[in-house]
């Protein structure tokens, strides 16, 4: 019940493009929901996140879609660049102490040029 | 920006060694965390810490691993004797309460020989 499962685990995007990655959750505890952004041999940086109560939040070029009912939310980045290659990963916290991320499994994101 | 830093970048250590990982969070933060990730593999909460004790620890965190902040500056993660499993990428990472974002260092890669 603790688990965020991620997809897809490689995305490959022209230059231009719409990238797209989906997370989705089971525990109904989780009210926060961050997107991290992490380049090779560095710490996960946050790019962008969203609580329950908004569908959409969008900020330059990132979009994150949420849909409560169906305990899912997703990534989109619009234009997509070679510089935006990296790994990203969806993670939610729960109410209660400590608040410890629960990460997804990943999304390993490849824009050519 | 502040950011969070972590010493050192590369550590290398013989099984059954202890080594320590030192982290200084952003100065005016009070919630402070510990994350592993194997290569390859997603971000794992190990330990959150407040208030100058442990509020939560995953089943990773065991008999092996403690924490501490020596200072009003460091925060450590020391793991007595280290195994060939202990081998991951560990993460700091801190947040002014428990509501806001947690900010992650740059890692130290640990590698147990």
């Amino acid at each position: 019940q603790q688990q965020v499962k991620q997809s897809p685990q490689s995305l490959i995007v022209q230059k231009g493009g719409i990238s797209i990655i989906n997370c989705a959750y089971e525990n109904t505890a989780f009210d926060y929901f961050p997107w991290y952004q992490q380049f090779p041999g560095k710490g996960p940086a946050l790019l962008i996140a969203i609580r329950p109560d908004v569908s959409e939040k969008k900020e330059g070029r990132f979009t994150i879609s949420f849909n409560k009912s169906a305990k899912q939310f997703s990534l989109h980045i619009m234009d997509s660049q070679p510089g935006d290659s990296a790994t990203y990963f969806c993670a939610a916290i729960g109410r209660g102490s400590a608040r410890q991320l629960t990460f997804g499994s990943g999304t390993q994101l490849t824009v050519l040029p | 920006e502040p950011e969070v830093t972590q010493t050192p970048s590369h550590q290398v250590t013989q099984m059954g060694q202890e080594v320590i990982l030192r982290c200084v969070p952003i100065s005016n933060h009070l919630y402070f965390y510990w994350y592993r990730q194997i290569l390859g593999q997603k971000v794992e909460f190990l330990v959150s810490f407040y208030n100058n004790e442990i509020s939560e620890k995953s089943e990773i965190f065991d008999d092996q691993f403690s924490v501490e902040r020596p200072d009003g500056s460091n925060f450590t993660l020391k793991i007595r004797s280290t195994k060939l499993e202990d081998s991951a990428m560990y993460f700091c990472a801190s947040s002014r309460t428990e509501q806001e974002t947690q900010y992650f260092g740059p890692g130290t890669r640990l590698l147990v020989l």
